[in-house]
């Protein structure tokens, strides 16, 4: 089946700094890629709607400065959270829409990122 | 009231029992998941339906568009199908997740 893949697994940064997590399809062409947060025994929420060569669409409550989410190629997709606070630290799920066709379509997961800021 | 809803919220189980996660959704889809989710965190997808049944080795997933309910089924369960088993339901890209539920299988 097709993968994607996160980098990196794990990360640990202090409080002020910004961290990117990559995103990446290895094996097939996404045009949409999906970000999500989840937060210690609590579901997945969707934090923004990603796709290839255009802005992406954010939630409502998800703040898009600080969330910068960039795709620029159709295996790529990059997360960056700017000036990290503690209240950050969140497992992050990237998933990416795979060649489906008509109403049904397949989302990818990714690993997943733990970061932790401190 | 949530969207998606799981039941069992925790269930254990001994090696080589027949186990069954349901799903009920209260919102129109286009297509059900059923995501597995393994201690390190790391997110497998199980099976994605649009309507009757999908088998893959001993998982076996059904859904009923018409009562808005899903239903993943482990036959002769093991102790490595211990994690988090998660439903999520999707209206084109947005997917609304349910709380999963949690499931061990002793030796």
């Amino acid at each position: 089946g097709a993968v994607v893949s996160q980098h990196p697994s794990r990360v640990i940064c202090k409080s002020g700094t910004s961290v990117k997590i990559e995103c990446r399809s290895l094996d097939f062409q996404a045009t949409t890629m999906f970000w999500y947060r989840q937060f210690p025994k609590q579901s997945l929420m969707l934090m923004a709607t990603s796709n290839e060569g255009s802005k992406a669409t954010y939630e409502q409550g998800v703040e898009k400065d600080k969330f910068l989410i960039n795709h620029a190629s159709l295996t790529l997709s990059t997360l960056t959270v700017t000036s990290a606070h503690p209240e950050d630290s969140s497992f992050y799920i990237c998933s990416a829409r795979g060649p489906g066709t008509g109403m049904s379509y397949e989302q990818y997961f990714g690993p997943g990122t733990r970061l932790t800021v401190t | 009231k949530n969207e998606v809803e799981q039941s069992p919220q925790n269930l254990t189980a001994q090696e080589g029992e027949f186990i069954t996660i349901n799903c009920s959704y209260s919102v129109g889809i286009s297509a059900l998941h059923w995501l597995q989710q393994h201690p390190g965190g790391g997110i497998v997808s199980l099976f994605m339906l649009s309507s009757g049944k999908k088998k893959h080795g001993r998982l076996i997933a059904t859904i009923n568009i018409q009562e808005k309910h899903s239903s993943l089924h482990i036959t002769a369960s093991h102790p490595r199908d211990s994690a988090v088993y998660i439903c999520a339901v999707g209206w084109w890209s947005r997917l609304t997740f349910g709380e999963g539920t949690q499931l061990t299988v002793n030796p």
